[in-house]
């Protein structure tokens, strides 16, 4: 299987501040038809996951373009440009290159 | 808009068995991929299984932890997904989500993305 390592993964942000959350496969996830097969899914307090970015760098319908991500291979990172209060949760990757599918352990965002 | 509703989840002692149901709403479910995910209390995400639809030959996978044990089924005349759980251990206790999947990439090039969840179903198995 493949094993998805995320870093931090407790991670208090200021409002308006940066945020990056990374991601490590033990495996590529860069199929030969140049996709990287890595998605990032946000789950609120209280409610269901959510997909935010597909296929290592493009937003979800409806995910704010202050969310963005990036990387090839087995590094991946989730930009969040200013954070803002409504994005604290437990943000997940999750590789779809192949079954089993596997998720990282979560990274938990919370406002300082 | 894309509705998804599970049911069944109980207290059940070790050993014991479960079935699972997840009624969809707002698709063409005949041609729907579907997922099942569960949540241990207070931990990560955990993927339990997939079924691709029958158009795609209706096969399924299944997560490390529950091959052997738990079987996922469809009834695309009731649009619905079942998840069959059998000799459930204490480690089996969770939040269930189903969730249906979409290729956003090429149809058929790896798996598709996890589009619409749920809100779950809680199993608790204990003795």
């Amino acid at each position: 299987d493949i094993v998805m390592t995320q870093s931090p993964l407790s991670l208090p942000v200021t409002p308006g501040e940066p945020a990056s959350i990374s991601c490590r496969s033990t495996q590529s996830l860069l199929h030969n038809n140049e996709n990287n097969f890595l998605d990032w899914y946000l789950q609120k307090p209280g409610q269901s996951p959510q997909l935010l970015i597909y296929l290592g760098s493009n937003r979800a319908s409806g995910v704010p373009d202050r969310f963005s991500g990036s990387g090839s291979g087995t590094e991946f990172t989730l930009k969040i440009s200013r954070v803002e209060t409504e994005d604290v949760g437990i943000y997940y990757c999750m590789q779809s290159l192949q079954t089993p599918r596997t998720f990282g352990q979560g990274t938990k965002v919370e406002i300082k | 808009e894309v509705h998804l509703v599970e049911s069944g989840g109980d207290l059940v002692k070790p050993g014991g068995s479960l079935r699972l149901s997840c009624e969809v709403s707002g698709i063409n479910f005949v041609a729907a991929w579907m997922s099942w995910v569960r949540q241990a209390p207070g931990k990560g995400l955990e993927w339990v299984g997939r079924m691709k639809s029958r158009g795609s030959g209706g096969t399924t996978d299944y997560g490390t932890p529950v091959k052997g044990r738990f079987t996922i089924s469809r009834d695309d005349s009731k649009n619905t997904i079942y998840l069959q759980m059998n000799g459930l251990e204490t480690a089996d206790a969770g939040l269930y989500f189903c969730a249906h999947l979409s290729f956003f990439g090429a149809y058929g090039v790896g798996e598709p993305q996890l589009t619409t969840w749920g809100q779950g179903t809680l199993v608790t198995v204990s003795s």
